[in-house]
């Protein structure tokens, strides 16, 4: 079954500086990726997907991600974080019968400092 | 309006209760989902269901009980529950049951089970 590892449980960024959140995923052909957020106390949003074509996705928020086949990733990316990116951050495969299911990665904890 | 609600926010029940989480959107969505969340780990899927029929269930015990009593409501019945179901419960619906419909989270029911 397909899944994803998020390999970073927390990381600490300075606001300003640039962030790169890591997620490898396991899967033959190409996976259908997702990147959520999920503020305290909160549901979670999707930043952005992939499903094919461009390996460079743009997502909501000034996120960005790329896939690589040969590094089975998809990281997730920002130029400049703000301290409002403070958020747990969630790697996801579709998966099962018609990829109808979400399996999500363990999360990574984005601190950001002043 | 990309709204999913959930009522209650908070619930404490003891082990003998019976309760409800209601969940809804009225974004015409077809498919909606019911997830747990322990705390600091990934939402794991529980239901689905599609055009108001169950069409995944992860293997949930009977004590949870879904319910979708029309396209914009979902409930989940609970009933006999131990404390290791306290947990945060998610709501999530999407356009259709596919993966390039985004899934919109509502913001969870946490529930304590004493």
């Amino acid at each position: 079954a397909q899944s994803v590892t998020q390999p970073d449980i927390h990381i600490t960024v300075s606001e300003g500086a640039s962030l790169e959140l890591r997620c490898n995923y396991s899967y033959g052909a190409t996976p259908y990726l997702f990147w959520y957020v999920q503020s305290p106390g909160q549901g979670l949003q999707l930043l952005l997907k992939y499903f094919s074509g461009d390996t460079l996705v743009q997502g909501i928020k000034g996120f960005e991600a790329e896939f690589k086949r040969s590094q089975s990733s998809f990281n997730l990316r920002k130029p400049s974080v703000h301290w409002s990116d403070a958020a747990e951050y969630f790697c996801a495969v579709a998966t099962g019968t018609g990829f109808q299911k979400l399996v999500f990665g363990t999360g990574t904890r984005l601190l950001v400092s002043p | 309006d990309t709204e999913v609600t959930q009522t209650p926010k908070h619930l404490v029940m003891g082990m003998t209760n019976k309760k409800s989480l209601k969940c809804e959107q009225h974004m015409g969505h077809r498919a909606m989902y019911w997830y747990k969340q322990k705390a600091k780990k990934p939402p794991e899927l529980m239901f689905v269901y599609s055009y108001e029929k169950l069409s995944i269930n992860e293997s949930v015990p009977s004590r949870f009980s879904p319910e979708c009593p029309n396209s914009s409501l979902l409930n989940l019945h609970l009933h006999a529950l131990q404390p290791e179901d306290s947990a945060l419960y998610l709501c999530a619906s999407s356009q259709e049951l596919a993966p390039i419909y985004e899934q919109y989270f509502g913001p969870g029911t946490r529930l304590t089970v004493t």
